[in-house]
């Protein structure tokens, strides 16, 4: 088992819909949990973190984690076509040796269509 | 210049030839990170520098040579590759766990 799944679609949706990414995870011991958004051509940028079960939420873009489930979703509300990109979720754990195990998941591939 | 900055954003070269990828961010940050993006994988973690001092090689061939001569500069010497290590180049800068900062990545094109 993979230590982070994540279907990589893609994704279509129309504009205004509310849009739901899921990842889900292995390793109980992950402690940090971000989402990272890619848009065609550029590096990845930090969209979300949070390192506590719950919601967290940034204007339109609301991050969950159920550590119980060991799943995570980013849910977009509101979509528009600048939202469209791949976005990345993204886990880490730090080692006593002070080392920092950090894993993505594939990224899903979203167009919000005008 | 803000953020990470990182040449050439594109590259083509053969396999025989030998070239380097620069990475510079100007954030203050202490780790700095170079990760193989390539189709339908996740992003594989290959170098990490903390306060100049590498932490981590992932199992990457030596045909990647990575090499950090400050906190705010990162460099990848590239030599005899091969044309499956065709793939986006990104570097990355952080301070905080999993808050890495990202390039814009160098495209790299073995032929």
């Amino acid at each position: 088992q993979k230590e982070v799944e994540q279907d990589p679609g893609p994704l279509s949706v129309p504009e205004g819909a509310i849009v739901s990414l899921n990842c889900t995870y292995s390793n109980s011991a992950f402690q940090y949990f971000m989402w990272y958004r890619q848009y065609s051509r550029k590096g990845p940028e930090l969209l979300m973190y949070t390192y506590s079960s719950g919601n967290k939420e940034d204007g339109r873009f609301t991050a969950q984690v159920d550590k119980s489930s060991k799943y995570i979703s980013l849910f977009i509300r509101d979509s528009q076509p600048s939202d469209s990109a791949t976005y990345l979720c993204a886990m880490s754990v730090w080692s006593e040796g002070g080392s920092e195990k950090l894993v993505f998941g594939k990224g899903t591939k979203l167009t919000v269509n005008p | 210049e803000t953020g990470v900055t990182q040449t050439p954003r594109h590259l083509v070269m053969g396999m025989t030839n030998k070239k380097s990828l620069k990475c510079e961010q100007h954030l203050g940050h202490n780790a700095m990170y170079w990760y193989k993006q390539s189709a339908k994988k996740p992003l594989e973690l290959m170098f990490v520098y903390n306060f100049k001092e590498q932490t981590e090689n992932n199992s990457v061939p030596s045909r990647f040579s990575p090499e950090c001569p400050n906190s705010s500069h990162l460099f990848l010497h590239l030599h005899t590759l091969q044309p499956e290590d065709s793939a986006l180049y990104l570097c990355a800068s952080s301070q905080f766990p999993g808050e890495l900062f990202f390039g814009e990545g160098s495209r790299l094109t073995v032929l």
